[in-house]
Parts: structure tokens; C-alpha cells; sequence
């Protein structure tokens, strides 16, 4: 069974400082994986994905996640983080069959101090 | 391109009574999710249609939630009786393909 682990319930970075917050997954063959975001009061907004191809994805806000095979890892990074990054994200795993059924992880609440 | 509609956008209710919430995703999305959210946690998937067939409903309290989407389309879900637990938002999703979800806003759930 597919299922997708945030092991961080919150992380605390100053601006301008980079920024990483972790996921891992667990499913049988090659994943899609994505990243979403929440900010308060909101719905989830798509961040970024990885289909195939470059280990580096590069999405929306200058945010960008590494997708590691060999430890299973698609963890989600950004060079300098901003106050207005602060909000609540998602890891979601999705496998290749063709019931696009989704997982989705726990949730990172990301506080950037200023 | 609209985005994913949803109403009411909050609703608020008595134990035991019933509440019904309703979906209208991208057009030509043919994949439409129902996903409860409590506070604090990721959303939890309660159902899934491809068109207007089930990929999915594993989740759903099927003794007291329903869900619809006739014409492959909009889509509701409806909650007979509701229970203190199920105070939560509910989050509608669609996509192409399994591709890269688009949320609505959400209807925020308070039951008392």
C-alpha cells in the first residue's frame, strides 16, 4: 500500500534563510509526487510535481523539490525564505495505475520569523 | 479558466440534522474527489469519482454520508445524520488525468 510520511509537524526558519521541509514515501514502482500548499482559511494550492525525468523540480514561488530514489525521499526546498511562505504544507503521493488515487501526508506548518 | 466551485462556503448545524454540500469542478476535469479535512491534519480522501462512476469510496461512512455526480459533472455530498465528529472542511478536488489537483475553498462544517 502506498502511503506518504511529513515527520516534521512544524519548522521554523528566519527569513532569508533556506528552507527545507521533508516527506517521504512508500509505493510499489515509480511515484508521482507532488507539493501542495494551504495557506489560512484557504484551499490547497498545487506547488510542484515530479513525473520522470530531472531529480530537481522546480515550482511556483521559487519553491523546488529533489526527488531521491534510493531513499525514497521528495523533500521540498527553497534558497531564502520569505514571511509570506508561512503556511501549511502537503506531500502527496499518487501511483501510476489508473485509479489516480492520491495520498496525501500530514502536513508541515512552516513558520518563517522575521 | 474557473476554478473549482464550491457552496456553502460555511454551514452550520444541530446534531442529528442533515446538510448537503456541493461541487463544481474544472470543466473537463474528469476526476472529482471528496476530501474531509479536520483541523490540524492532512485532507482524508472520502470519495472519488472517474465521470460519474466510483474509483473509490474506502473512506466514506457510507451509514451516513452519500455522494453524487450525475452526468459526470457536478457533484454532491450529503451527510444523514451528522455526528459532532464530523465538524470538519470539506475540500472539493478535480483533475485531468491524475494530474495536479485543483481545490475549491472548502465548506467549513461546525455541527453543535
Amino acid at each position: 500500500a502506498q502511503s506518504v510520511a511529513q515527520p516534521e509537524d512544524q519548522v521554523n526558519v528566519a527569513e532569508g534563510n533556506p528552507l527545507t521541509v521533508k516527506c517521504t514515501y512508500s509505493v510499489s514502482g515509480n511515484p508521482y509526487l507532488f507539493w501542495y500548499v494551504q495557506y489560512p482559511n484557504r484551499g490547497l494550492q498545487f506547488l510542484l510535481k515530479y513525473i520522470t525525468g530531472d531529480n530537481l523540480v522546480k515550482g511556483s514561488y521559487g519553491f523546488e523539490a529533489e526527488f531521491n530514489k534510493s531513499q525514497t525521499s521528495f523533500h521540498l526546498k527553497k534558497p531564502s525564505a520569505l514571511v509570506s511562505d508561512s503556511a501549511l504544507y502537503f506531500c502527496a503521493v499518487r501511483d501510476r495505475g489508473g485509479t489516480y488515487k492520491y495520498i496525501f501526508g500530514t502536513g508541515t506548518r512552516l513558520k518563517v520569523l522575521a | 479558466e474557473a476554478g473549482v466551485a464550491q457552496s456553502p462556503r460555511y454551514k452550520i448545524i444541530e446534531k442529528r440534522q442533515s446538510v448537503a454540500f456541493w461541487c463544481n469542478p474544472i470543466s473537463g476535469h474528469a476526476t472529482l474527489y471528496w476530501y474531509q479535512q479536520i483541523l490540524g491534519q492532512g485532507p482524508k480522501l472520502l470519495i472519488q469519482f472517474q465521470n460519474n462512476g466510483v474509483v473509490d469510496d474506502s473512506q466514506l461512512p457510507k451509514d451516513r454520508f452519500s455522494a453524487e455526480r450525475l452526468k459526470g459533472v457536478d457533484s454532491t455530498l450529503k451527510i444523514q445524520p451528522a455526528k459532532l465528529e464530523d465538524s470538519a472542511v470539506y475540500l472539493c478536488a478535480s483533475s485531468q488525468r491524475g494530474d495536479e489537483q485543483f481545490f475549491g475553498p472548502g465548506t467549513r462544517l461546525t455541527v453543535l
